[in-house]
């Protein structure tokens, strides 16, 4: 079945890292995405990674995937007040016309 | 801006009026999707299209929900007989489909419903 998982809330210091934990229960996914809404505005596409991938660097985003384990991490280094927001995991399975499944949301609270 | 575009971007009705949302999605996006946002929750699954074909519903669409993309540009969703758990952000999001692409899909800020 289809399912992503995530913890709920984060709370880290300016300058520290921030890790973001999913799971994610279907073993065909193809892509899993992390998109970040910010208060009263839209979901925005942060990063994602192939599924024959097991990490990807963005900048200050890292992306860890355990296939074997399902799981999918978000690293944020330095974090910034800035980066306070809810941040979203999401599947797209193969042959489900593109679309993605997403989990309940990381609230993400940065203090300066 | 050539972005998702969805209108109303706030709506307030009450319990039984119906409501109609409209979404314009980016230009050469073939595919267009509606998702549902409650509070705290992540966005589900309503449905999508392929240019003006429907190609899935969820099972959260009831009845009252009806949605189409005539032309295979913008979008509507209407809810007949609206009721109090039908209020959420109703969110839109349109890709370009197709072999080769990540799949992203690109949100609009969505219409916000309220039902009292």
């Amino acid at each position: 079945g289809e399912d992503v998982e995530q913890s709920l809330f984060l709370s880290v210091r300016e300058g520290d890292s921030s890790v973001i934990n999913c799971t994610y229960t279907d073993s065909s996914s193809t892509y899993l995405y992390w998109y970040k809404q910010e208060p009263g505005a839209g979901l925005q596409l942060l990063t994602y990674i192939f599924s024959n991938m097991d990490m990807k660097q963005d900048q200050r985003l890292t992306v860890l995937l355990n296939k074997k384990d399902k799981h999918l991490s978000l690293r944020i280094a330095d974090t910034q007040t800035g980066d306070s927001a809810i941040y979203f995991c999401a599947e797209t399975l193969y042959n489900q016309g593109g679309k993605l499944i997403f989990g309940q949301g990381t609230e993400l609270s940065v203090k300066p | 801006d050539t972005g998702v575009s969805q209108d109303p971007r706030h709506k307030i009705t009450k319990r039984g009026q119906n409501v109609t949302f409209r979404c314009d999605p980016i230009s050469e996006h073939n595919r267009l999707y509606w998702y549902r946002q409650t509070l705290g929750q992540g966005p589900e699954f309503l449905t999508y299209f392929q240019n003006e074909a429907q190609l899935e519903k969820s099972r959260l669409l009831s009845d009252r929900f009806s949605a189409e993309r005539p032309k295979g540009s913008f979008s509507t969703l209407e809810i007949q007989r609206t009721e109090q758990g039908d209020s959420a952000m109703y969110l839109c999001a349109s890709s370009p489909g197709g072999q080769g692409n990540t799949g992203e899909l690109f949100f609009g800020e969505g219409s916000r419903l309220t039902v009292l």
